[in-house]
């Protein structure tokens, strides 16, 4: 089985500075990596996926995650946010042989003031 | 291309009364999926299909919850009957070639009082 830790369920951020997002996880079998946006009333959105290879992935609009393994981490980072990217985001995983299962994370709700 | 559709987007019940959502993925989209997302936690799949076939419904409360994709197009989610603790967001969302793109309907407000 698979869980899903995000640690801040809250992160107050002012425009145009950063913001990281930490996303832990336990698996006992390798996974595929994903972060979501739901801006209010609407679903879900993709914003990234890590499935192999280089442990920097790059999203859109301006995010990007690294994957850890050795601290099963999956953080997603933004330079600069605006006040667009107020949202919740949700870390979650899927195991490599199932790829579609997704195990998703308690969420963080990022609010960006001007 | 439209998204996924989902109906109503508000529901508000009875403990005890049933309530049925609808889904109705994007075009040519094989695989549906039906979550259930508790106020202050990440969505839960329920239940996944195949076309009409059901590939996962190990997590569904079956005593109380069914859901069908009788021509493997839309799908529809009920509850008989509600509980308080269903009180949730009913989000559908489906995937084509892709199994690890799922593209997600705006959801179903569910309140049970």
């Amino acid at each position: 089985a698979q869980s899903v830790t995000q640690l801040d369920s809250q992160v107050p951020v002012f425009e145009e500075a950063p913001v990281e997002l930490r996303c832990n996880y336990s698996s006992s079998v390798s996974v595929y990596l994903f972060w979501y946006v739901q801006y209010p009333n609407q679903g879900l959105q993709l914003l990234l996926k890590y499935l192999s290879g280089s442990t920097l992935v790059k999203g859109i609009n301006g995010f990007e995650a690294e994957f850890n393994k050795s601290q099963t981490s999956f953080h997603l980072r933004k330079p600069s946010v605006h006040i667009s990217d107020t949202a919740e985001y949700f870390c979650a995983v899927s195991p490599k042989a199932a790829g579609n299962k997704l195990t998703f994370g308690g969420g963080t709700r990022v609010l960006v003031k001007p | 291309e439209a998204g996924v559709a989902q109906s109503p987007r508000y529901k508000i019940i009875e403990k005890r009364q049933s309530v049925a959502f609808w889904c109705n993925p994007i075009s040519g989209h094989a695989t549906l999926y039906w979550y259930q997302q508790i106020l202050g936690q990440g969505p839960k799949l329920l239940i996944q299909f195949q076309n009409n076939g059901v590939v996962d419904d190990s997590q569904l409360p079956k005593d109380r919850f069914s859901a069908e994709r009788l021509k493997g197009v839309d799908s529809t989610l009920k509850i008989q009957p509600a509980k308080l603790e269903d009180s949730a967001v009913y989000l559908c969302a489906s995937s084509f070639l892709d199994p690890l793109i799922q593209y997600f309907g705006a959801g179903t407000r569910l309140s049970v009082l």
